[in-house]
């Protein structure tokens, strides 16, 4: 069965300082791997998106880095402000001709404090 | 530009009613992918769309259904519903099948189930 699993669980810190999310995966192969920003009540915002092929993406202060031999992601955060304060979900596509069932991950709730 | 858009916003139902839930997709976009979202947990893979065609299905009962119309707009369904049917359903569009495009999701539609 198909696993995304993401640690920690929820993360407190405070504002300016940088954190790091963990995702591990038993999905393989893999088409690519997506990171996503949901804020509360709210639909998740595309991060970063990876193929089995690249190791690291950055978009603005998010780094995701890809490491498929140990079937591990992480999505680093630098300098962290207040509206950073969201849940941030990995997702694992699957490759596979036909049907397609994208694996979600349980999210870490990240909490930003001033 | 408008995004992804979703009806109605809110919706409460009983037990064993029947409940539509509408998406518009971004201008342009062929695919549209439905999830569930319990509260606490990731979003649950139900149904993708794409040009009008069911391409992948997730483990839901048959209680759920869903199609894609001519302009691309979606429907999900869901008969007899139950309790545990409360959650946030999401629509996501992308220009294509969403393992290659990327993915843009409405802010959902939150059901309650009594």
């Amino acid at each position: 069965k198909n696993q995304v699993e993401q640690s920690p669980q929820s993360l407190i810190i405070l504002e300016g300082k940088n954190c790091t999310l963990q995702c591990n995966y038993t999905v393989s192969p893999f088409s690519n791997l997506r990171w996503y920003k949901q804020d509360t009540g709210r639909g998740p915002v595309s991060l970063t998106i990876m193929t089995f092929s690249e190791n690291t993406k950055s978009n603005g202060r998010y780094t995701a880095t890809l490491d498929a031999d140990t079937k591990q992601s992480s999505l680093h955060i630098t300098a962290s402000q207040l509206s950073d304060s969201a849940s941030y979900i990995c997702v694992v596509s699957p490759m596979q001709r036909g049907s397609y069932i994208p694996t979600f991950g349980r999210g870490t709730s990240l909490i930003v404090h001033p | 530009d408008a995004g992804v858009t979703q009806s109605p916003t809110h919706l409460i139902k009983t037990r064993g009613q029947h409940v539509t839930l509408r998406c518009s997709p971004i201008s342009g976009h062929k695919s549209v992918s439905w999830y569930q979202q319990v509260l606490g947990q990731g979003p649950q893979f139900i149904f993708q769309y794409y040009e009008k065609e069911e391409r992948g299905r997730g483990n839901f009962p048959d209680r759920f259904s869903a199609r894609q119309f001519p302009n691309y707009s979606s429907e999900l369904n869901v008969n007899a519903l139950l309790l545990g049917d409360s959650a946030l359903y999401l629509c996501a569009s992308s220009l294509g099948d969403q393992r290659s495009y990327e993915q843009y999701f409405g802010p959902g539609t939150r059901l309650t189930v009594t």
